[in-house]
């Protein structure tokens, strides 16, 4: 257990939805990160934040946005889903921001879009 | 354009046989890191280099940074079935700690 929660584990929805994807992070982790996985693509960056501010950006759609509360938990909203979207959504977390920390990993959410 | 290029994607082989597999950039990175995932679950980390030139040892694998700190190599003594699965390389930028990005990964398959 790496103390990641990720909630949904599983979301089938259609296209031209909205859903969002809910990451608490290990307790005392400042830092949350969003990755989307895929077969062909592999661990895609999305976004990072550290104590409620973004702090870095990938390949994140604009269809897709994504917000860390005072509490520290994080969400990702995805909209105007697209067949395309399907794939694991993994959120991670990490103490700080150094370059050498662990990243802590949720078992996922695996979304289908049909 | 993916930033770390992993090989090989795919490695099937004999238990008891040693294999390395890759971790390329043209990219400087300030640290690498490498892990493996299982299915159904998320990445573990396994190790994390940062000097060019480190070498790593966990059990029975070895980890090596290259001088140059764009490469990393993972090699496997004696492989078991229980070293089945992706391993990914994962890499923090020089000057973006922040962003920490991964290749696709190689897919270990061990036979008994």
């Amino acid at each position: 257990d790496s103390g990641v929660t990720q909630t949904p584990k599983h979301l089938i929805t259609a296209t031209g939805q909205r859903v969002t994807l809910r990451c608490s992070p290990r307790s005392g982790d400042l830092s949350v990160y969003w990755y989307q996985q895929s077969l062909d693509q592999g661990l895609q960056f999305l976004i990072q934040y550290y104590n409620g501010e973004e702090r870095a950006k990938g390949n994140i759609l604009e269809r897709f946005s994504a917000q860390q509360f005072p509490d520290l938990h994080s969400e990702l909203n995805l909209s105007s889903l697209e067949l395309g979207d399907s794939a694991l959504y993994f959120c991670a977390s990490r103490r700080g921001v150094s370059n050498t920390g662990e990243l802590f990993f949720g078992e996922g959410s695996r979304l289908t879009v049909l | 354009t993916q930033l770390l290029e992993q090989s090989p994607q795919f490695l099937s082989i004999q238990e008891g046989e040693n294999l390395t597999v890759y971790c390329n950039s043209s990219s400087v990175f300030s640290s690498l890191q490498w892990y493996r995932q299982e299915p159904g679950e998320g990445p573990v980390l396994l190790v994390t280099v940062v000097t060019g030139g480190e070498v790593k040892k966990l059990k029975r694998l070895t980890f090596q940074f290259g001088d140059a700190r764009k490469d990393s190599s993972l090699h496997i003594t004696a492989a078991q079935p229980g070293d089945t699965g992706l391993y990914l390389c994962a890499g923090a930028l020089v000057n973006r700690d922040d962003k920490i990005i991964f290749g696709k990964g190689t897919r270990l398959h061990i036979l008994p």
